[in-house]
C-alpha cells in the first residue's frame, strides 16, 4: 500500500505566473482535499474531490482550481499568482464522498511554494 | 462558520514530564480529529474522536471529547523528545469543509 505523494517538494514562482502542484491518493482512497498553510498557522480547506468532481470548498478566489483524475489522483492549478500564495500546500486522501463523517485522512509530505 | 481555538499556542516541557493541549469549538463538534505535524511536513492522523464523553488512548497519548462536544483535551504521559512536532485539532464543519485549529507547537527538551 503506496501513501500519499505530492510533488514537486518545492517551487519558486513570480507573481502573476501560474503553477500547477499534483497528488497522488493512497491506494484504494476515492477523495482528495487540498489545504494551504501559511507560515505559523493551520491548515485552511481549499477544496475536495470526489470521483473527479468538486465535492466542497472553501474561502479561495476562483483562481484556485482543481481536476482529479480516474485513478483519483489531483491537481491543484493556481492562476495568477500573488505573495500571499506563498504558503506549504498539502494534500489529504480519503475515503468517502460525503464531507461529514469522512475525515479519516492521509495526509502527504506537502509542496513548499515560494511565490516573489 | 465554525472555528476551532488551541491552547497553549506553544509549551516547552522537560521529557518525563505530562503535558495537556486544549481544543475548543464555536460550535458543537461532530467529529474532532488530532493531528501531529513536523515543522514544514505533511500531518500524521493520531485520532478521531465523535461521541460526547468519548476517549481513546494511543502509545502514551490520550484524546478526550467532553460531554457537550465542544472541547477536546490531548494528553500526553511521561513525554518524550519523539513527541515534539505541532499539534493540530481538526473539525468536520457541519459537511461544508474541514477546519483546524492553529496548532500548539511541543518542544521536549532531553
Amino acid at each position: 500500500e503506496t501513501g500519499v505523494t505530492q510533488s514537486p517538494t518545492h517551487l519558486i514562482k513570480t507573481r502573476g505566473q501560474q503553477v500547477t502542484l499534483r497528488c497522488s491518493s493512497q491506494s484504494g482512497h476515492n477523495t482528495v482535499s487540498w489545504y494551504q498553510q501559511a507560515l505559523g498557522q493551520g491548515p485552511q480547506f481549499i477544496f475536495q474531490y470526489y470521483r473527479e468532481e468538486e465535492n466542497g470548498r472553501g474561502n479561495f478566489p476562483p483562481r484556485f482550481s482543481g481536476l482529479q483524475f480516474p485513478n483519483y489522483s489531483s491537481e491543484l492549478n493556481v492562476n495568477a499568482l500573488e505573495l500571499d500564495d506563498s504558503a506549504l500546500y498539502l494534500c489529504a486522501s480519503s475515503l468517502g464522498g460525503e464531507l461529514a463523517g469522512s475525515y479519516e485522512q492521509y495526509f502527504g509530505p506537502g509542496t513548499r511554494l515560494t511565490v516573489t | 462558520s465554525q472555528e476551532l481555538e488551541q491552547s497553549p499556542q506553544s509549551l516547552i516541557v522537560q521529557e518525563g514530564k505530562n503535558l495537556t493541549i486544549n481544543c475548543t469549538s464555536s460550535k458543537t463538534l461532530y467529529g474532532l480529529y488530532w493531528y501531529k505535524q513536523k515543522y514544514g511536513e505533511g500531518l500524521i492522523f493520531l485520532m478521531m474522536l465523535q461521541k460526547g464523553g468519548e476517549e481513546k488512548s494511543h502509545e502514551k497519548i490520550t484524546a478526550k471529547l467532553d460531554e457537550k462536544k465542544q472541547q477536546s483535551s490531548l494528553h500526553i504521559t511521561a513525554s518524550q523528545p519523539s513527541h515534539a512536532g505541532i499539534y493540530l485539532c481538526g473539525a468536520d464543519n457541519y459537511g461544508q469543509n474541514f477546519v483546524f485549529g492553529p496548532g500548539t507547537r511541543l518542544s521536549v527538551l532531553p
